[in-house]
């Protein structure tokens, strides 16, 4: 069955590049998803590229996608002391054509930036 | 203003107790979810709503039953609480392409 991997935790340093990998297995995913939880809160979209995309850039954010190797990455510049949260990796497939796409969720990444 | 709305925020119950979690979005969208959350922050999707026809239902016991009474609006009904259902409730919803918004969270407890 379809299955979303990525690491669970990672440490950095304050103002270096933080890098969050995710592996996908299903080839159908039309979209794939960067998800962000800070500690209590809800589900924020952080950035999703389109599974025809190579590379997508927002601000400090770019998102890389491998499609040939079904690897997705998030890198993070200038890393602050606010963007300690869990990153969550998705893929979006859409179901049956009637305009829900289900999402499937790595198991988060746990982003500790050191001050 | 809030897009994706969940009441309560915290919920502590009894085993065997019937509740219920509420959902409300102000965008628009067509299609609503709700997903759970695990102890360890693994997201599973419970069911998807679209046009108050259900789309999918993974496998979830029939202990758990949404209800649209319209489309801004997928209830979160759940009979006979157990222990296993203690988790982090979210509500989302999207219209056709690819963004799920999300609500914050309803934390369940069953004691």
């Amino acid at each position: 069955g379809e299955d979303v991997e990525q690491s669970l935790f990672l440490s950095v340093r304050e103002g270096d590049s933080s890098v969050i990998n995710c592996t996908y297995t299903d080839s159908s995913s039309t979209y794939l998803y960067w998800y962000k939880q800070e500690p209590g809160a809800g589900l924020q979209l952080l950035t999703y590229i389109f599974s025809n995309m190579d590379m997508k850039q927002d601000q400090r954010l770019t998102v890389l996608l491998n499609k040939k190797d079904k690897h997705l990455s998030l890198r993070i510049a200038d890393t602050q002391t606010g963007d300690s949260a869990i990153y969550f990796c998705a893929e979006g497939v859409a179901y049956s054509g009637a305009g829900s796409y289900q999402l499937t969720f790595g198991k988060g990444t746990k982003l500790s930036v050191i001050p | 203003d809030t897009a994706v709305s969940q009441t309560p925020k915290y919920l502590v119950t009894q085993m065997g107790n019937d509740k219920s979690i509420k959902c409300e979005q102000n965008l628009g969208h067509d299609t609503m979810y709700w997903y759970k959350q695990d102890s360890k922050k693994f997201l599973k999707i419970m069911f998807s709503y679209n046009n108050k026809e259900l789309i999918i239902n993974e496998t979830v016991p029939n202990r758990f039953s949404p209800k649209s009474p319209d489309k801004a609006h997928l209830n979160l009904h759940i009979n006979s609480l157990e222990l296993g259902d203690s988790a982090v409730y979210f509500c989302a919803s999207s219209q056709e392409e690819n963004e799920q918004f999300f609500g914050p969270g309803t934390r369940l407890t069953v004691l």
